[in-house]
């Protein structure tokens, strides 16, 4: 009983480098996210997918990239890391992109830009 | 304009007290609303969800919706030190919107 898993919890990058946020649910969800949490600012939506085989910008999506590798899987890349992108990533999911639906969150990768 | 707004705290009040946490939020066509509790240096878990104005009671949690007011409430009954986490107010317009939170105590 799992949930959503993400990988890895910390990580500490050089500015310039390079890496990947990895998340897999195991509920058969439908829809995935990307968030980041910062001091004061909430929770802001960086990428999602409605459904396997489509993604969508967020709120905040600039210096990422996102990948639906199948349903269960939904990856956030950071091409060339800065230290503004310090922060915890949440992966999230939900039965279906609507309205009615609460999301279930991963346990959150804690990511330093130095 | 922030969508959603809450106070960020700390709110602090006595075991065993009634513990009150609002949420305002901008826009009107907004249809489903959502507290989530968040542990110090965890995740968010969701707790309640309310989409019809009135309350929803849960347990020890009630949710309360008025969406002429444009304002949605979590008081939480017979409040435990367990309970002191940070309270996030989540409001769709279409997309999720998420609170910054308020930062709740609770003292023994």
């Amino acid at each position: 009983n799992a949930g959503v898993t993400q990988t890895p919890k910390f990580q500490v990058l050089k500015t310039g480098q390079s890496m990947t946020l990895q998340c897999a649910q195991d509920m058969n969800h439908n829809s995935m996210y990307w968030y980041r949490q910062d001091p004061g600012m909430g929770l802001r939506l960086i990428y999602y997918s409605a459904s396997e085989g489509t993604t969508d910008k967020g709120e905040v999506p600039n210096g990422y990239n996102v990948s639906r590798l199948n349903k269960r899987e939904f990856s956030l890349r950071l091409e060339s890391a800065a230290p503004s992108q310090t922060s915890v990533y949440f992966c999230a999911s939900s039965e279906s992109y609507g309205y009615n639906y609460g999301y279930t969150f991963g346990s959150g990768t804690r990511l330093t830009v130095v | 304009q922030k969508e959603v707004e809450q106070n960020s705290g700390p709110l602090s009040v006595p075991e065993g007290a009634i513990a009150s946490l609002n949420c305002t939020y901008s826009d009107r066509v907004s249809q489903s609303f959502f507290w989530y509790r968040q542990y110090s240096g965890k995740s968010p878990e969701l707790i309640m969800s309310i989409y019809s104005n009135g309350d929803k009671e849960d347990g020890r949690f009630t949710a309360q919706l008025n969406k002429a007011s444009q304002y949605v409430s979590l008081l939480i009954r017979d409040s435990q030190p367990s309970d002191s986490a940070t309270y996030l107010c989540a409001v769709n317009f279409n997309k999720f919107y998420f609170g910054s939170g308020t930062k709740l105590n609770v003292k023994p």
